[in-house]
């Protein structure tokens, strides 16, 4: 069956480094991969879409890497604030928004 | 212009009652998807909609949930007969189209006594 695999455990990182975070899917060849940002008690915030033609994807602080290959994607936050700390939400689709998500990493930027 | 808009936030049901969530969807997006996800879990996808169409509800149990999208007034996930099993929180999406960035409400946060 389609599984999607995020860090289950929660990364703890420092004020001002790289936060990097792993996707991994299996059974599955997704048209786009998207990445979303969810807060205790609130909905997922988009935060970056990456086709499967596209390798990279930048915005602002913010570096998305999907590699069709290994069946992975790496999210990337540069210059870390504690206001960065959420959990982080992989989501793969095919034709339309049904995605399939992964179950999130925690991060939490320390100062 | 508004986000999606669910309510109620939060839903106190006990067993064998009949759970009704609305989601207004942002203007102008006319695709609807609910989620549902339990505590430690990913959201699982339920339902796709257009207006006035069921597109995809293959993560929809058959029994007791249904949902619809009018023309007019906001799109409605009902679920009869709840047992606890569905005590989660559900949240509604909507997009301008198909591959592009989905956006979220709040949740409606179900919970069965």
């Amino acid at each position: 069956s389609q599984k999607i695999e995020q860090n289950s455990e929660a990364l703890n990182i420092q004020e001002g480094k790289t936060a990097t975070l792993t996707c991994n899917y299996t059974n599955y060849s997704p048209a786009y991969l998207q990445w979303y940002r969810q807060d205790p008690g609130r909905g997922p915030v988009f935060l970056l879409l990456i086709r499967e033609n596209e390798k990279e994807k930048r915005k602002e602080r913010l570096k998305v890497t999907f590699d069709t290959t290994l069946k992975q994607s790496l999210f990337h936050i540069t210059a870390s604030q504690p206001a960065d700390s959420a959990t982080y939400l992989c989501a793969v689709g095919g034709g339309y928004n049904k995605l399939i998500f992964g179950a999130g990493t925690r991060l939490a930027v320390h100062p | 212009n508004a986000g999606v808009m669910q309510n109620p936030r939060h839903l106190v049901r006990r067993r064998g009652q009949e759970a009704r969530l609305r989601c207004s969807p942002m203007k102008g997006h006319s695709h609807v998807y609910w989620y549902r996800q339990l505590p430690e879990e990913g959201l699982k996808f339920m339902v796709y909609l257009q207006k006035e169409n069921i597109i995809d509800e293959s993560g929809m149990p058959k029994e007791r949930f249904s949902a619809e999208f009018p023309k007019e007034g906001p799109s409605i996930l009902r679920i009869q007969q709840v047992v606890r099993g569905d005590s989660a929180a559900y949240f509604c999406a909507s997009s301008p189209g198909q591959i592009v960035e989905a956006f979220f409400g709040q949740g409606t946060r179900l919970t069965v006594v």
